[in-house]
């Protein structure tokens, strides 16, 4: 079975400031998924970027990007130029592909981001 | 702008009590997942249809839990009797076959039960 360890509870950055939310794995698996999810107060789950594992390009997305270290089972995520409505619930995802269960999404326990003015 | 919906946001219920939940997919998704999501737990998978059929279900409760996708647009998820136990967020989300790594969440049912 796939587990997902985020191993910082809590994190705080100042408004502007780059962070960096640290995410690691463990898998068997040779092709598969990873993805990161906000929850802000609202509790709405947001995609924020994905990472094929087959790609060694690292995933970017506006002030989001992630560095993947496929042979360490790493999937960290960077913000850049924090903005105070990044304060939320950030959680860490891995998913195989393939039939029946494979579907599912194993989430991490999640990292609280507070941003501050 | 598509998005998954879901009913009610909110629901408190006494113990004993039947609880159902529901689910609007995006149009056009033809894969529908349940889960719930506690302090103590964090989100875990209950439930997964594909094309109305249901997948996996291992992650739900069968004595009191039940999950259906009577059409293509809703997909229903049961809890009777309810538990105080049962108290927790629960999120639908739904996907494409063709595209099944990303799944679009609701915005989730916040279940009380007394």
């Amino acid at each position: 079975a796939q587990t997902v360890t985020q191993s910082q509870p809590e994190m705080s950055v100042q408004e502007a400031e780059t962070v960096t939310l640290s995410c690691t794995y463990d898998t068997s698996e040779n092709n598969y998924y990873l993805f990161w999810y906000k929850q802000p107060p609202s509790r709405q789950m947001i995609l924020v970027i994905r990472q094929e594992a087959y790609k060694q390009q690292n995933a970017t997305e506006n002030r989001f990007s992630v560095n993947f270290q496929k042979a360490a089972k790493s999937f960290s995520l960077k913000i850049s130029d924090s903005q105070l409505g990044d304060t939320a619930m950030y959680f860490c995802a891995f998913m195989k592909p393939g039939g029946g269960s494979n579907y599912k999404l194993t989430f991490g326990k999640g990292t609280l981001l507070t941003v501050n003015p | 702008d598509a998005r998954v919906t879901q009913t009610p946001r909110h629901k408190v219920t006494e113990m004993g009590q039947e609880v159902t939940m529901r689910c609007q997919p995006i149009l056009g998704h033809n894969t529908v997942f349940w889960y719930r999501q506690t302090m103590m737990q964090g989100l875990e998978l209950l439930a997964y249809f594909r094309n109305r059929a249901p997948l996996d279900d291992s992650g739900m409760p069968k004595d009191r839990f039940s999950a259906e996708m009577p059409d293509a647009t809703l997909a229903t998820l049961k809890i009777q009797p309810s538990e105080p136990r049962d108290s927790a967020v629960y999120f639908c989300a739904s996907g494409l076959t063709a595209y099944t790594d990303t799944q679009y969440f609701g915005p989730g049912t916040r279940l009380t039960v007394l």
